[in-house]
């Protein structure tokens, strides 16, 4: 089977920089993808790695290893928006299906 | 630009009835896949559909079917529903030929099965 761990809950403060960790066991991995959920709404594309290395879209930056079936997601300059859900999903050879974690709650506090 | 809608917001439904959804994909995506989300989990990958045909499909069973129509909108349809059916589902779209792993979200249809 196909199945992705995060951290369930992180806290942090205004300003600071957040680690979200993504571990994947997939078969036929093609690449790791991070999206952002608030409370009610759609979840949003953050970003996308195929291969090893970090990639960086402004205040988010997202790290792939894959000979350690492993992920992240950064996040600095933390607003008080930014509290909200973060899922990795992984996708397969295919690249058709996409494998989500259960996600990340981030709490940002003042 | 209009981006994912998804229809009806919300829906209500007895066990053992069937339901249709509907999608509409952003312009000029033709891949649509559709999610379901229970509350406090990710999203579960039901099927894609890319030119009419069911491209892939997620550990879902036989009463989940869909159907995608020439302009690429998309219908999920449950029969025989089960309480457990109750979550948001999410329609997703994308370029197959261009960042197909960079899916647009609708804001999802919330069912809930009594």
């Amino acid at each position: 089977g196909q199945s992705l761990e995060q951290p369930s809950e992180v806290t942090a403060v205004e300003g600071a920089i957040v680690q979200i960790n993504c571990t994947y066991q997939t078969s036929g991995f093609y690449g790791l993808s991070w999206y952002q959920q608030h409370d009610g709404g759609a979840p949003t594309f953050l970003s996308y790695n195929a291969l090893d290395g970090l990639e960086e879209t402004g205040r988010f930056s997202s790290f792939l290893s894959r000979s350690d079936s492993y992920g992240y997601l950064l996040l600095q300059e933390l607003q008080m928006k930014d509290s909200a859900s973060y899922f990795c999903a992984a996708h397969n050879t295919n690249a058709g299906k996409s494998t989500f974690g259960d996600g990340t709650t981030l709490t940002v506090k003042p | 630009d209009a981006g994912v809608t998804q229809s009806p917001t919300h829906l209500i439904k007895t066990r053992g009835q069937q339901v249709t959804l509907r999608c509409s994909p952003k312009s000029g995506h033709d891949t649509v896949s559709w999610y379901q989300q229970a509350l406090g989990q990710g999203p579960q990958f039901i099927f894609q559909y890319y030119e009419e045909e069911e491209r892939q499909r997620g550990n879902f069973p036989d009463r989940f079917s869909g159907h995608q129509f020439p302009n690429y909108s998309s219908e999920l349809n449950v029969n025989a529903l089960l309480l457990g059916d109750s979550a948001l589902y999410l329609c997703a779209s994308s370029l197959l030929s261009g960042t197909d792993y960079e899916q647009y979200f609708g804001p999802g249809t919330r069912l809930t099965v009594t």
